[in-house]
């Protein structure tokens, strides 16, 4: 579990700011994903990369941005938060694409506020 | 899109009995189904998994079956025990993971 790190854990940020999720993994996975958890509403995907430069969009992408200049790295970025962006955070990484195991990370909490 | 609906949301069941959650998905090209665990306060965690050419799959106390007619898979976990508590995340995967909105088990001591 260690192979996957998040960073920071909690975050608290205003409405109109820029926040930066951080994401690290060093199994040299492919595969990044980034969900958000949100009570009632399970895991949603935002975005996932299937390798350095290569990034699409998932389930609720708006509001969200990310890159992945470097295959271990995988930043999601709020451009202008808003209080709807309150919520749980995970990373994932994955040898593989859908149907192999995904690796969670511990969670960033973020509040807007 | 896919769509992945998880029922019961929560379910309490006295320890050493039996537990059982249920899934359907919409999409029929769905061909890769995951269980995730998720303890309070802490990370998903796979569990088990079962692909679409497989009706049952098993590991210890826990089981996967999937009736791919019907669109529907289920987890069942026997001989519950306390630190079976947590929450439990279905998925189906044609391209990307959809996950069901997660039940709450709760086995009573």
């Amino acid at each position: 579990d260690a192979g996957i790190t998040q960073s920071p854990r909690y975050k608290i940020t205003e409405t109109g700011r820029q926040v930066t999720l951080m994401c690290h993994q060093t199994w040299s996975h492919s595969y990044m994903f980034w969900y958000r958890q949100d009570l009632g509403h399970g895991l949603r995907l935002i975005y996932y990369s299937a390798a350095a430069d290569i990034t699409d969009k998932g389930e609720v992408p708006d509001g969200y941005v990310v890159s992945r200049s470097k295959t271990e790295n995988f930043p999601l970025t709020l451009e202008s938060a808003t209080r709807s962006q309150t919520s749980v955070y995970f990373c994932a990484s994955s040898e593989r694409n859908r149907d192999y195991e995904q690796y969670f990370g511990p969670g960033t909490r973020l509040t807007v506020t | 899109g896919e769509n992945v609906e998880q029922h019961p949301s929560t379910l309490s069941v006295q320890e050493g009995d039996s537990a059982v959650i249920k899934c359907t998905y919409s999409d029929s090209a769905s061909n890769y189904f995951p269980w995730y665990k998720q303890e309070l306060g802490k990370r998903p965690q796979l569990i088990i998994d079962i692909r679409s050419n497989v009706g049952e799959k098993k590991d210890q106390r826990i089981a996967v079956t999937l009736n791919k007619t019907a669109k529907h898979f289920s987890l069942h976990i026997t001989e519950t025990q306390p630190e079976d508590s947590a929450v439990y995340f279905c998925a189906a995967a044609r391209y990307q993971l959809t996950f069901g909105k997660g039940t709450k088990l709760s086995v009573i001591p």
